[in-house]
């Protein structure tokens, strides 16, 4: 079945270090690929997402690009700060049974950034 | 603020409690999820609703058990729970019926079993 893998943490950068989380998945269909961000305390939100090759996503400094041919879905972000400091996750979605939104996540990369 | 609340925030029970947990969506959504995250292992999906139908449920056991009365709200029983089963606990909501249709969260149950 259709599944994410994403790169183990922790990762930990100083402030203003480029940041690269890999993701790759594996899909039989036409997935839409996005990355959620779980900060301390509180439930996963949308960060980014593409829905079809060559797509990025972009939003808050972060950008990740649909890459089909490598199957990647790498996150980067130019320039990190603190406030960066979260639990990111790598997810495809595809249409499964009963029409349900089939959502698979990654283990999750933790990201700690010191000032 | 993403549109999901989740009532209560925090919860401890003994093994032979009974508590419910509330989850209510203002997005306007048609599906609805429950998760299980648990330290230093992946988000579990448990169950999914849509248009009030479980159309999903992977294999959780029945001490757990949900309730989907609309579209809006969904519940999660719980019953005679055992340790393992404390974990922060997650609802989200979507449309329904398109890959590109992204999942939004709520902020969680943190449950303790004692």
């Amino acid at each position: 079945g259709d599944s994410v893998t994403q790169m183990e943490g922790p990762v930990t950068l100083s402030e203003e270090a480029f940041l690269t989380i890999n993701c790759t998945y594996t899909a039989t269909g036409y997935p839409s690929l996005f990355w959620y961000v779980q900060y301390p305390g509180e439930g996963l939100q949308l960060l980014l997402k593409a829905t079809k090759a060559d797509d990025k996503g972009s939003n808050k400094g972060f950008e990740a690009t649909y890459r089909k041919e490598t199957t990647s879905f790498h996150l980067e972000k130019g320039s990190v700060q603190v406030s960066d400091s979260a639990v990111y996750f790598c997810a495809l979605s595809d249409v499964g049974d009963y029409n349900n939104n089939d959502m698979r996540f990654g283990a999750g990369t933790r990201l700690t950034v010191k000032p | 603020e993403t549109g999901v609340t989740q009532t209560p925030r925090h919860l401890v029970m003994g093994m032979t409690n009974k508590k419910s947990l509330k989850c209510e969506q203002h997005l306007g959504h048609n599906a609805m999820y429950w998760y299980k995250q648990s330290a230093k292992k992946p988000l579990e999906l448990m169950f999914v609703y849509n248009f009030k139908e479980q159309t999903e449920n992977n294999s959780v056991p029945s001490r757990f058990s949900p309730e989907c009365p609309n579209s809006s709200h969904l519940f999660l029983h719980l019953h005679t729970l055992q340790p393992e089963d404390s974990a922060l606990y997650l609802c989200a909501s979507s449309r329904r019926g398109g890959a590109d249709y992204e999942q939004y969260f709520g902020p969680g149950t943190r449950l303790t079993v004692t």
